[in-house]
């Protein structure tokens, strides 16, 4: 089954403790993406990767690092959490090149609690 | 910069009923794509319909159509018939012809389908 799996699904942390929200597709996508969901903000995005090596920042990468060693895997890294990243995160992945329709496969979700 | 709005934070319907959400946006480009998609209370993000910016015609899906208006940069959708099942927050979204997973999310409505 073609999917995009994330881990955890749901997180409560302390500010200042690192975490990582683990991010896997199966579907051999060059593309990759996060994103947060904040209530009335809709979804912004936090970085994206173009292929194996290859990431940029998007709208919001304040605070955060990604890594993109395996074309499968894009993990988001918080350094150092801080509360007003306590929000529902997103992983999405497409096709790149002329396969790209621009739909995006996204993973279910993690739910973030920074205390 | 691209923006999306989506004016209706909260809407409702009747089942069997017709409802129209609105969107929004503001963009330089002459090539893209639009895109509404539905989450439903299990939080999956799920594409609803898809528009592509040189087609002329509306897009339809079943029982979802668009009303694409380009020159006024609107892009509505149209749910007929609405299900219980409809119910859900809904998100247009604006991507450039050749942005990769770049997208760019309004603010959501959020559908409420009433028996």
């Amino acid at each position: 089954e073609a999917q995009v799996t994330q881990n955890p699904r749901y997180l409560i942390t302390v500010t200042g403790k690192k975490l990582t929200v683990t991010c896997s597709q199966n579907m051999n996508h060059e593309y990759m993406s996060w994103y947060r969901q904040d209530p009335g903000l809709g979804l912004r995005q936090i970085y994206y990767s173009m292929n194996v090596e290859v990431t940029d920042k998007g709208d919001v990468p304040e605070g955060y690092k990604v890594s993109r060693k395996e074309k499968r895997n894009f993990p988001l890294i918080l350094e150092s959490p801080s509360p007003n990243q306590t929000s529902l995160y997103f992983c999405a992945s497409c096709s790149g090149g002329g396969a790209n329709t621009g739909e995006l496969f996204f993973g279910e979700g993690s739910r973030l609690t920074v205390l | 910069a691209q923006t999306v709005t989506q004016s209706q934070p909260e809407m409702s319907v009747q089942e069997a009923e017709t409802v129209t959400l609105s969107c929004t946006y503001d963009t330089s480009e002459n090539n893209y794509y639009l895109f509404w998609y539905k989450q439903p209370p299990s939080r999956q993000m799920i594409l609803v319909i898809r528009q592509e910016a040189y087609k002329q015609q509306n897009a339809t899906e079943n029982r979802f159509s668009v009303n694409f208006q380009k020159a006024a940069k609107s892009f509505s959708l149209k749910i007929s018939d609405s299900q219980l099942g409809d119910t859900a927050m809904y998100f247009c979204a604006f991507r450039r012809r050749n942005a990769g997973n770049m997208l760019t999310f309004g603010g959501g409505t959020r559908l409420m389908v009433k028996p």
